[in-house]
């Protein structure tokens, strides 16, 4: 079975402080796929990444970076010089890489909140 | 914009009835999921369709139903409605199973009163 595990309920930091967001995994399988959502206020759920088993590049776009370590089973998310706009429930989920096995779904944590203080 | 498009955006229903809710998703995408988000449970998968077909159902109960029509935009129906369904019904769309990205709609606020 699948599990995603964020265990910081709630984050609140000043604006412009760096976050991170902390997310570890487990699977059976040997090829995976990791994500990150966000969900703002707003309510919908907006794709942030995607990550492969085979890749463990950091990644970096704009003020977000993205950590995923499979020795740990970690694949955890920071924000850099945190602004208002990034309160969010966050969402990291875990899918497995096999295709046409009708088993596609994705497994989501139960989420972190981060309140960016002004 | 996602490019997925959920109607009706909130639904307030009677404990008994029955609801559709509708998604069409996002132009070419094969694959349409289903995902229940509530405060007890978080977000829960219910169903996926490939091409029309179904492809795997998760924690979905017998009261819940849904399919994919021939133009690809899918329905979920919800009946003998209980005030514990009251959720956030969301749909997804994905180009391919499995390795793509699933692209959500903003979902259905469903209250069972």
């Amino acid at each position: 079975a699948q599990k995603v595990t964020q265990a910081q309920t709630e984050i609140s930091v000043v604006e412009k402080e760096d976050v991170t967001l902390d997310c570890v995994y487990e699977t059976r399988d040997t090829t995976y796929y990791l994500f990150w959502y966000k969900q703002p206020p707003s309510g919908e759920l907006v794709f942030l990444i995607r990550r492969n088993s085979f890749d463990e590049q950091n990644e970096i776009s704009g003020r977000y970076s993205w950590n995923f370590q499979k020795s740990t089973s970690s694949f955890n998310f920071t924000i850099t010089a945190s602004q208002v706009v990034d309160s969010a429930v966050y969402f990291c989920a875990l899918t497995n890489g096999r295709e046409n096995f009708g088993n596609e779904k994705l497994t989501f944590g139960t989420g972190t909140r981060l309140t960016i203080i002004p | 914009d996602s490019g997925v498009t959920q109607t009706p955006k909130h639904l307030i229903t009677a404990t008994g009835q029955r609801v559709t809710l509708r998604c069409s998703p996002r132009s070419g995408d094969l694959s349409v999921y289903w995902y229940q988000q509530s405060l007890d449970q978080g977000l829960q998968f219910l169903i996926h369709y490939y091409n029309g077909e179904e492809r795997a159902k998760g924690n979905i109960l017998e009261r819940f139903s849904a399919q994919q029509f021939p133009d690809l935009h899918s329905e979920l129906n919800l009946s003998s409605l209980e005030l514990g369904d009251s959720a956030l019904y969301f749909c997804a769309s994905s180009a391919r199973t499995g390795r793509a990205e699933a692209f959500f709609g903003q979902g259905t606020r469903l209250t069972v009163v």
